[in-house]
């Protein structure tokens, strides 16, 4: 299993502002992921993350908004740009657990809180 | 879009199997079916998955019928730590590669 260590794990931010939340790997992976997850509601996903090519966004994001770095393969950051109150939500961060095929399953990081106010 | 259903609620009494029906009609031939439990706050933690065998490891059961067409996750002894939100995904290669799309889970209740 993978080792996930997501910072910070919770912020409180003003509106305006722009939050970069990182995620640490314990092994080199593939595929990252990024979800944000609402109050009371399930995770969607934001977009899909690898090393060395630009991220793919889900319907309804956009890299303006969400950009996402992926410099090596153990490391990504989720920056959540201009932030509302609609964007309080915990971010997580997931990854492939080896090879990249349906049969290989996926860690989670603990998440972050965030808050706009 | 989710490619499953799951009842958006059921309770269990500690110590009994706690049985969460899964529907995914729609499965294709290559296509695992996943569980995932997300207790309050934390990431959600991985359970178990399976293709057409049924599956055991030691938290669980994983039963998917002949068709594919429904599977069943088992707890055999539920405990109050159980009490979380399950999630049955069905696993699909698509344009975000391999990642898991959650539906919206079922939420157990164990209690005493």
């Amino acid at each position: 299993s993978a080792v996930i260590s997501q910072k910070p794990s919770r912020d409180i931010c003003q509106r305006g502002t722009s939050l970069t939340i990182q995620c640490q790997v314990d092994s080199q992976v593939t595929m990252m992921f990024w979800y944000r997850q609402q109050p009371g509601q399930s995770l969607t996903l934001i977009a899909t993350a690898n090393q060395g090519s630009e991220a793919t966004y889900e319907s309804g994001f956009v890299i303006d908004k969400f950009p996402i770095s992926r410099p090596n393969l153990t490391f990504s950051t989720l920056t959540v740009s201009n932030m509302s109150p609609e964007d309080s939500s915990i971010y997580l961060c997931s990854v492939e657990g080896g090879r990249v095929n349906l049969n290989t399953e996926a860690f989670f990081g603990q998440g972050t809180r965030l808050t706009v106010v | 879009d989710a490619k499953t259903t799951q009842p958006p609620s059921m309770d269990c009494a500690e110590g009994r199997a706690a049985n969460l029906p899964c529907n995914h009609s729609t499965i294709s031939g290559n296509e695992y079916v996943y569980w995932y439990r997300q207790i309050h706050s934390q990431g959600p933690q991985y359970i178990i998955h399976g293709l057409k065998n049924n599956e055991t490891n030691e938290m669980a059961s994983l039963i998917i019928t002949e068709d594919r067409k429904s599977s069943t996750l088992i707890l055999p002894h539920a405990t109050l730590r159980d009490t979380a939100v399950y999630y049955c995904i069905v696993r699909v290669l698509s344009q975000a590669g391999t990642a898991l799309i959650f539906g919206k889970g079922t939420t157990l209740s164990v209690s005493s």
